[in-house]
């Protein structure tokens, strides 16, 4: 079974509607991000999570909330949705044990179309 | 802020050619330096990383050296496979999450 897990793999929305993207691990590290895929642009920060408690704004929150609901689970809302938020969504997980040079582990996305 | 800069493709070579995809970083400190692979439908994987200058990851015949006077972690192998074609990524990691560059895709062809 995959360590980090990502669902829905596919979604198409209309805009104006509410979309969570789902994330679970069973790697038991306590950090977890989400990522955004565009074409041409790399992998950009929405939002990341050191534990439980403690979730942080990345690079490009706006329009995007999170809930770390469990160590294990992190997921990603749009509360509206637009379609220049149409793109393919990363969850990755790291362990904060050796610091900051810790692998991230990724999910293997979530591809969201927004009309 | 920090970030990376790879050079764009799309890259296309034969089987078994020389590979380099270059990569240059801008950052105020020393932060560790990544190459991550992306194939076809799947989440991106680490490939090698080093974590101070001079150092040199490698991995599945790949390599590459941090390279603090010239700013500049550049991706090589020495003679590429068809199962190689893939999205390159090079990434930094100031602190808490990775800065990525924008990736480099390959294709091996036979």
């Amino acid at each position: 079974d995959a360590d980090v897990t990502q669902t829905p793999r596919n979604r198409i929305t209309k805009t104006g509607k509410r979309i969570m993207l789902e994330c679970s691990q069973t790697k038991g590290h306590d950090r977890m991000y989400w990522y955004r895929q565009d074409p041409g642009l790399g992998l950009r920060l929405i939002y990341y999570s050191f534990d439980v408690k403690d979730i942080n704004k990345g690079e490009i929150s706006d329009g995007y909330s999170v809930s770390r609901q469990a160590q294990a689970k992190f997921s990603l809302s749009l509360e509206s949705a637009i379609p220049n938020q149409t793109a393919l969504y990363f969850c990755a997980t790291s362990d904060s044990v050796g610091g900051a040079y810790n692998e991230q582990f990724f999910g293997p996305g979530t591809r969201l179309t927004v009309l | 802020g920090d970030s990376v800069t790879q050079m764009e493709g799309p890259v296309t070579l034969s089987e078994e050619a020389f590979l380099t995809i270059n990569c240059t970083y801008t950052a105020t400190g020393y932060p560790s330096l990544f190459w991550y692979v992306q194939y076809p439908g799947e989440g991106l994987q680490l490939l090698l990383k080093a974590t101070k200058a001079d150092d040199k990851g490698s991995n599945k015949g790949f390599e590459a050296t941090y390279r603090k006077e010239t700013t500049s972690f550049h991706l090589e192998k020495g003679s590429v496979q068809v199962s190689d074609s893939a999205v390159y990524f090079c990434a930094l990691r100031p602190g808490y999450a990775l800065n990525f560059g924008k990736g480099t895709s390959l294709l091996v062809t036979p």
